[in-house]
């Protein structure tokens, strides 16, 4: 099946850095890729939609200035957590589909813990 | 705003057992709906996709059906196994086309087969 890579798969930074996560889509293309959040013992909460060659399309109540997508190409999302805080400590997932098939299945990176000190 | 709701929230059983996850979605226009799995700090693996126009799919010892109209979907999974012990999620896909239609997961149950 396809293959979603997400790296780094756990990091620790300090209170107001910034720290960036990577998605990319290894052996498939994706238009769109997806942003989650999950806090413990919770479900996956949308973020944003991350749009190839475009801006991303952020989810209410979450901060465009404080979560940064880029998605320059049709392998790579980014998402960088500005100025972290301990709030921001969560795991976070990516997810993308094929670009050729609109109704197959979401493949999902294996997820990045993010612990702000 | 679609929600969906997954009962139990937790569930233990003893190996070999048959057992039943239940998931239920308020809005019925959807393009298809996706079984999850999820192992304690690790990420998804899909398990079963079932179209909108589709009844069941069937993977091994897992069968999950849909019933658009009443907004449900059950994941069967028959002699259950400690290895199968985990989070499942079922997310739904809207009905809007295209691959930037969202997802809408669950809550999760959080499934504990015994020895």
């Amino acid at each position: 099946g396809a293959v979603v890579s997400q790296h780094p798969s756990w990091v620790i930074c300090k209170s107001g850095t910034s720290v960036k996560i990577e998605c990319r889509s290894l052996d498939f293309q994706a238009t769109t890729m997806f942003w989650y959040r999950q806090f413990p013992k919770q479900s996956l909460m949308l973020m944003a939609t991350s749009n190839e060659g475009s801006k991303a399309t952020y989810e209410q109540g979450v901060e465009k200035d404080k979560f940064l997508i880029n998605h320059a190409s049709l392998t790579l999302s980014t998402l960088t957590v500005t100025s972290a805080h301990p709030e921001d400590s969560s795991f976070y997932i990516c997810s993308a589909r094929d670009r050729r098939w609109e109704n197959t299945e979401a493949f999902f990176g294996q997820g990045t813990r993010l612990t702000v000190v | 705003k679609q929600e969906v709701t997954q009962i139990p929230a937790a569930l233990s059983v003893p190996e070999g057992e048959n057992l039943v996850l239940n998931c239920s979605f308020t809005d019925s226009a959807i393009y298809n709906l996706q079984w999850f799995r999820q192992d304690p700090g690790k990420g998804l693996t899909s398990l079963l996709l079932i179209q909108s126009s589709q009844r069941e799919q069937t993977s091994g010892r897992l069968n999950a059906s849909l019933d658009k109209s009443s907004g449900r979907s059950t994941l069967y999974i028959a002699a259950s196994q400690p290895g199968d012990s985990a989070t499942y999620l079922c997310a739904v896909k809207g009905g809007d086309t295209g691959t930037a239609s969202k997802l809408t997961f669950g809550t999760g149950t959080r499934l504990q087969v015994t020895l």
